[in-house]
């Protein structure tokens, strides 16, 4: 099955530290393509970032950056220097083929709390 | 750019009755989701529109659930009868091109369903 775990249902930081979250999936396409949301308690999904599986650079995007091990399939997030304003829920994602259709799968999600 | 526009933010309703949630996608994007987010069950992707046109309706629930796109500026699910089990936050999101492309989607701010 095609799927996208993370295994991290909370985490808790000081402001100001590095914070890592973890994610694995399961595919068997060759080029696929996966993201990190956020969710903050406004409710409103916002991309953090994304990465396409045949582009060794892993992506980054100011204080965020993701370690992806494709072989390993793991994409796991890096927040430097976290901030109050990161406490939110972290989704990953990737767009899988489920059934014969194209769609994006989301993780169950990881909740960050930022602590002052 | 407005965003995503979804309506109503809130909608509580007695099992039984009809509930249309609406939603108007960011202009000039051609694919349209409606996701639902419970607790339990995470995100999941209820209904996938291309071009106006419904593209995956497998994570459609039941009978009772019903997705329509009549233009490319306007989208309802609708759910009747309605059911206690139905309440969650459902989501609208839209995107410039199709999943496979990678492209971001741009998530509205969800509708709270409560169904007593």
């Amino acid at each position: 099955a095609q799927t996208v775990t993370q295994s991290q249902p909370e985490m808790s930081v000081q402001e100001a530290e590095t914070v890592t979250l973890s994610c694995t999936y399961d595919t068997s396409e060759s080029n696929y393509y996966l993201f990190w949301y956020k969710q903050p308690p406004s409710r409103q999904m916002i991309l953090v970032i994304r990465q396409e599986a045949y582009k060794q650079q892993n992506a980054t995007e100011n204080r965020f950056s993701v370690n992806f091990q494709k072989a390993a399939k793991s994409f796991s997030l890096k927040i430097s220097d976290s901030q109050l304003g990161d406490t939110a829920m972290y989704f990953c994602a990737s767009d899988l083929q489920i059934q014969g259709a194209q769609k994006l799968v989301f993780g169950q999600g990881t909740r960050l709390t930022i602590n002052p | 750019d407005a965003g995503v526009i979804q309506s109503p933010r809130h909608e509580v309703t007695e099992m039984g009755q009809e509930v249309t949630l609406r939603c108007k996608p960011i202009s000039g994007h051609n694919s349209l989701f409606w996701y639902r987010q419970t607790m339990m069950r995470g995100l999941e992707l209820l209904i996938y529109f291309n071009n106006n046109v419904p593209i995956d309706d497998s994570g459609m629930p039941e009978d009772r659930f019903s997705a329509k796109m009549p233009n490319a500026s306007f989208s309802t699910l609708k759910i009747q009868p309605s059911e206690p089990r139905d309440s969650a936050v459902y989501f609208c999101a839209s995107s410039r091109g199709s999943v496979r492309g990678g492209y971001e989607q741009y998530f509205g701010p969800g509708t709270r369903l409560t169904v007593t």
